[in-house]
């Protein structure tokens, strides 16, 4: 059974930095690449970061690129979302998801249960 | 940035069929899929590639993306399928969300 099981998340001061993370079990974790996407409190989902199987390609969303940063360590099956200068409009519930199909076409399933970040002095 | 346009709401009384649309530019080139969220949950997809239906998601959630708008549809409409529904897509190496669609079933 897949799982994806992120931490991290609390309370941090604005300009403060934090590094969450995203524990996989149940497939072959160094076959897929991995995804985060956040949900600010009320709102939609917005993706933020990709990172490809082998850690060789990442990708980010605009608002969060030169901020965020994705990596991965696949001996111990976890991705990272490291996210530097944090504004309160940074305040969400992040998730890391799995995709299925190929990178160009791929779709989330599953998702994990996300973890809470929320910015505030 | 590419931009996927959803409806806020959308409202269907129960059994009747709800659509919910989502808007793009060439999305007819894109493979588009949909999530369910409801509260307090993480997003489930119910629909991949266009109109493809994972196993466990009852056979009423359908889709087609014939054009620059995407359908989603839900026949004989239940209360229990009362969520915040997401399209999702791809464009130039990154991930691309609609803004959810609320549906209320009552």
């Amino acid at each position: 059974q897949v799982q994806l099981v992120e931490s991290g998340g609390g309370v941090v001061q604005p300009g403060r930095s934090l590094r969450l993370s995203c524990a996989a079990s149940g497939f072959t974790f160094s076959n897929y690449a991995m995804h985060w996407v956040r949900q600010a409190p009320g709102k939609g989902l917005e993706w933020l970061a990709l990172i490809s199987h082998d850690g060789g390609f990442t990708s980010y969303g605009d608002t969060v690129k030169g901020r965020f940063t994705i990596s991965r360590d696949n001996s111990r099956k976890e991705v990272y979302l490291q996210m530097s200068i944090l504004t309160a409009e940074d305040t969400a519930k992040y998730y890391c998801a799995k995709p299925s199909g190929s990178q160009s076409d791929s779709w989330f399933d599953p998702w994990g249960q996300g973890t809470l970040v929320i910015v505030s002095s | 940035s590419y931009e996927l346009t959803q409806p806020p709401s959308v409202s269907v009384s129960p059994g009747q069929t709800a659509s919910i649309t989502c808007s793009g530019d060439y999305l007819e080139e894109k493979y588009i899929s949909w999530y369910q969220q409801k509260p307090g949950q993480s997003p489930l997809v119910v629909i991949y590639h266009n109109a493809k239906r994972p196993s466990g998601i009852p056979q009423r959630f359908s889709a087609f993306n014939p054009g620059n708008t995407a359908i989603l549809t839900i026949s004989g409409a239940q209360t229990m399928d009362e969520a915040d529904y997401y399209c999702q897509t791809w464009d130039s190496s990154k991930v691309v969300f609609g803004g959810g669609t609320k549906l209320t079933v009552l």
